[in-house]
């Protein structure tokens, strides 16, 4: 039972357009979302949260946008680099001792 | 600040030998998680520990086990290894006043 879904486990952007991750999840108890980069031998990298009671978080060139009603949410990069270039996860948790349930991920590949 | 370390690199063991894997949280950090990612698959939640004391744990045999110590530090116990164990185990730590977790590099187990 995957409770948290990336169904594009690839998506090819050129550089400098926007670059949209998808995510969908069936648990409605999640509170929290986060978004996390990993490059190969690497551990994830945190890039950025939402709050359930919010429904869009921007921090530079990413932005998250939450939607509760169809339990959906979504990165968008702008513009997108070649450094962008990464297998992004998409997280979630219902806090307190839950531990963080991912995705399985999404390899955006930057065409320079 | 010292990020999130763990040891060793690489590891390969025999099918039913025990193992321990060692994790430092980055500094100001009072609570660890540990995951466990398989090939083509987001990190899975295996336990959680705050105040040297397991209070959270995903959907894992008992013989995975862990310690965490006075200076936040932490290990996993793995007995009586299977070839499933194959994986990358990766630790988090995090605030208890916070979601968001920050992942070490990693270690990378082999079960032959």
């Amino acid at each position: 039972d995957q409770q948290v879904k990336q169904n594009s486990p690839s998506l090819s952007v050129q550089e400098g357009r926007i670059s949209i991750l998808n995510c969908d999840y069936t648990n409605s108890m999640f509170d929290y979302f986060l978004w996390y980069k990993k490059y190969p031998a690497e551990g994830p990298t945190f890039l950025i949260s939402i709050s359930s009671i919010k429904d869009k978080n921007e921090d530079g060139r990413f932005t998250v946008f939450l939607n509760k009603s169809a339990k959906h949410l979504s990165l968008h990069i702008v513009p997108s680099q070649p450094g962008d270039s990464a297998v992004y996860f998409c997280a979630a948790t219902r806090g307190g001792a839950d531990g963080l349930t991912f995705g399985k991920g999404t390899h955006l590949i930057i065409q320079p | 600040e010292t990020g999130v370390t763990q040891s060793p690199t690489h590891l390969i063991k025999t099918r039913g030998q025990q193992v321990t894997l060692r994790c430092s949280s980055q500094s100001g950090h009072n609570t660890v998680s540990w995951y466990q990612q398989a090939l083509g698959q987001g990190p899975q939640f295996i336990f959680q520990y705050y105040r040297e004391e397991e209070n959270g744990r995903g959907n894992f045999p008992p013989r995975f086990s862990g310690l965490q110590f006075p200076n936040y530090s932490s290990e996993l116990n793995v007995n009586a290894l299977e070839l499933d164990d194959s994986a990358l185990y990766l630790c988090a730590s995090s605030s208890s006043l916070r979601y968001e977790q920050y992942f070490g590099p990693g270690t990378r187990l082999t079960v032959t």
